[in-house]
């Protein structure tokens, strides 16, 4: 079992929709979340952090962590075509390290 | 606020040379991070430094690496000899404190032929 696993996509979803893109992580004892858009070609940028139970919102973007399930999701509401990219979870435990899940890719189709 | 700074942007070399990869962390960042990204493995962590120590290289993946730090705004990745397969996208990134999102560089892409 992967310590992050994402589905790899693509996520394909219409202008204006709410892109809902999914992860899960394998500790049980990981503390802090982080959500990376990746345009192709171009390094990851951090979107989100967040570190408790509930919804985070920041702008269009929505957080959500379930610590009991052991997920994580990402919310995007109206989306738009530069939206486009690759999204990456990534998730802390007790180290200093960030573990990365593979990314999903997201189409926002006009 | 530079950021992360890479260099180069890109490189390509022949089979048996040796490569150095440059980074500059942010200012005041305690952490520095290498990873490498390819398509069938995404991005892999290959060492880590705290306060410039090494605290972590078991993501290094052959002798054939090595990594140094010598002062709190440089860092380098060093491959002797490089063989195709490491061919990939090298990325720098660093952080302030344990348990934050990192800041990234733009990365250096090495293609060995």
């Amino acid at each position: 079992q992967k310590e992050v696993e994402q589905n790899s996509g693509p996520l394909s979803v219409p202008e204006g929709a709410i892109a809902s893109l999914n992860c899960t992580y394998s500790d049980r004892g990981s503390q802090s979340f982080f959500w990376y858009r990746q345009y192709s070609g171009k390094s990851p940028e951090l979107i989100m952090s967040i570190y408790s139970n509930g919804d985070k919102e920041d702008g269009r973007f929505t957080a959500q962590l379930n610590k009991a399930s052991q997920y994580v999701s990402l919310l995007i509401r109206d989306s738009q075509p530069s939206d486009s990219a690759t999204y990456l979870c990534a998730v802390n435990k007790h180290t200093d390290k960030l573990i990365f899940g593979t990314g999903t890719r997201l189409q926002v189709f006009p | 606020d530079a950021g992360v700074i890479q260099s180069p942007r890109h490189e390509v070399t022949e089979m048996g040379q040796e490569v150095t990869l440059r980074c500059k962390p942010i200012s005041g960042h305690d952490y520095l991070f290498w990873y490498r990204q390819t398509m069938m493995r995404g991005l892999e962590l290959l060492i880590y430094f705290n306060n410039n120590v090494p605290i972590d290289d078991s993501g290094m993946p052959e002798d054939r690496f090595s990594a140094k730090m010598p002062n709190a705004s440089f860092s380098t990745l060093k491959i002797q000899p490089s063989e195709p397969r490491d061919s990939a996208v090298y990325f720098c990134a660093s952080s302030f404190d344990r348990g934050t999102g990192y800041t990234f560089g733009s990365g250096t892409r090495l293609t060995v032929v």
